[in-house]
């Protein structure tokens, strides 16, 4: 089946530095890749929607300077969370919709549990 | 806009019983399609079943199966033979034909008590 992967599966900083979360489609190759937040016993709250070469869009509500979102390959999509504050620390979801995509059903990642301190 | 609701927040069922989940969803459109993802503990997302708005026969996977009512816009999972590892989060979860936004119900969580 295809297969999605994200590094780091956690990850703990300072207030103040950015943190980088990949996410790669390992055995196809994605068009589209999604950023999803997720809360505690909440559901999950699409961040943004990114397409291989071109700018990402964003949410409303989603400030795009602060979560910079890069689909630069077929294969990788990366989530930078810039000058992370406390109030970021969440649990980051990506899925990935395959070039020839049955139902458009998007395969999601294992999750990045974000820690700032 | 398009909306899923999930009105059970919480369900415990004893295992090898049938238990269902219920969402309904809100819609102009014909096209679309509707999915049931898993989340266990491990937060991992699974598709747990999908169901084409098109087709009129229900969608079965093993245990599970669903009621699609599309004029009543429901959508209900039903797991039979429950067990324990049927434990997680369940979520409804919605999508335009000619869209790729997921748009996900607030979930439900499971409980298979032993």
């Amino acid at each position: 089946g295809a297969v999605v992967s994200q590094h780091p599966s956690w990850v703990i900083c300072k207030s103040g530095t950015s943190v980088k979360i990949e996410c790669r489609s390992l055995d196809f190759q994605a068009t589209t890749m999604f950023w999803y937040r997720q809360f505690p016993k909440q559901s999950l709250m699409l961040m943004a929607t990114s397409n291989e070469g071109s700018k990402a869009t964003y949410e409303q509500g989603v400030e795009k300077d602060k979560f910079l979102i890069n689909h630069a390959s077929l294969t990788l999509s990366t989530l930078t969370v810039t000058s992370a504050h406390p109030e970021d620390s969440s649990f980051y979801i990506c899925s990935a919709r395959a070039v020839a995509s049955l139902g458009n059903e998007q395969f999601f990642g294992p999750g990045t549990r974000l820690t700032v301190l | 806009a398009q909306t899923v609701t999930q009105s059970q927040p919480e369900m415990s069922v004893q295992e090898a019983e049938t238990v269902t989940l219920s969402c309904t969803y809100d819609t102009s459109e014909s096209n679309y399609y509707l999915f049931w993802y898993k989340q266990p503990p491990s937060r991992q997302m699974i598709l747990v079943i999908r169901q084409e708005a098109y087709k009129q026969q229900n969608a079965t996977e093993n245990r599970f199966s669903v009621n699609f009512q599309k004029a009543a816009k429901s959508f209900s999972l039903k797991i039979s033979d429950s067990q324990l590892g049927d434990t997680a989060m369940y979520f409804c979860a919605f999508v335009m034909n000619r869209d790729d936004k997921i748009i996900f119900g607030k979930g439900t969580r499971l409980h298979i008590l032993p």
